[in-house]
């Protein structure tokens, strides 16, 4: 079964760090490229960060850029994101998701079931 | 960034309703565009992707259709498990993904 498993979200305050993890089951994680998205509370989806397969090219929403750090460990099948600098604003689900492709389209599936980050003081 | 939007943001409907939600992007994404749906507490999951792609093991009453700038989720019939929050998806910008704000589909 494709599986994603995040783990790493709680409480922290203002200022703060925070490492999210997402441990891959299922599939060859070394080939998917792999995401970040957010959903903060009440709110929409927000795409936070991708990362391909290798770790050659990585891209970062702009409210995350220069804080956030997105990587990878495929020994590890695992996915991270190194959160600095938080902010109220960053308190959300964070939920980790597979970019599928065929050759003409991609989207995001499977998605994990999310972790919550809260930052406050 | 590709912006994306959603219309209506919320839609009240009766099980056994035709129901169409839009979603409008900013420039032209050819037929990339993905649908999501989303329940309360739960990880979103794909419906269409594509544009018109319907995911494997989703009921055939979810069709998407469109191209361009101009999309459309309908659902043909609607089932007590359809109300939730529908989400569209640019994948143009590959790596750069935007998502519309989203529409609440409510039981009237």
């Amino acid at each position: 079964e494709v599986q994603l498993v995040e783990s790493g979200g709680g409480l922290v305050k203002p200022g703060g760090s925070l490492r999210l993890s997402c441990a891959a089951s299922g599939f060859t994680f070394s080939t998917y490229t792999m995401n970040w998205v957010r959903q903060a509370p009440g709110k929409g989806l927000q795409w936070v960060s991708s990362i391909t397969s290798s770790g050659s090219y990585i891209y970062y929403a702009d409210s995350v850029k220069g804080r956030f750090t997105i990587s990878r460990d495929n020994a590890k099948n695992s996915l991270y994101l190194q959160m600095n600098s938080l902010r109220a604003e960053d308190t959300a689900v964070y939920y980790c998701a597979r970019t599928s492709v065929t050759t003409s389209t991609n989207w995001f599936d499977p998605w994990g079931q999310g972790t919550l980050v809260t930052v406050s003081s | 960034d590709i912006q994306m939007t959603q219309s209506p943001s919320s839609l009240s409907a009766s099980v056994g309703d035709r129901v169409t939600i839009t979603c409008r992007a900013g420039q032209n994404i050819s037929s990339y565009l993905n649908w999501y749906q989303q329940k309360p507490g739960k990880a979103p999951k794909v419906l269409i992707y594509g544009a018109s792609s319907l995911q494997s093991g989703v009921p055939s009453r979810f069709r998407g259709s469109g191209s361009g700038t101009d999309f459309t989720l309908t659902i043909s019939s609607l089932q007590p498990e359809d109300f939730a929050t529908y989400y569209c998806q640019q994948s143009y910008r590959t790596l750069m993904y935007t998502f519309g704000q989203g529409t609440k589909l409510e039981i009237k």
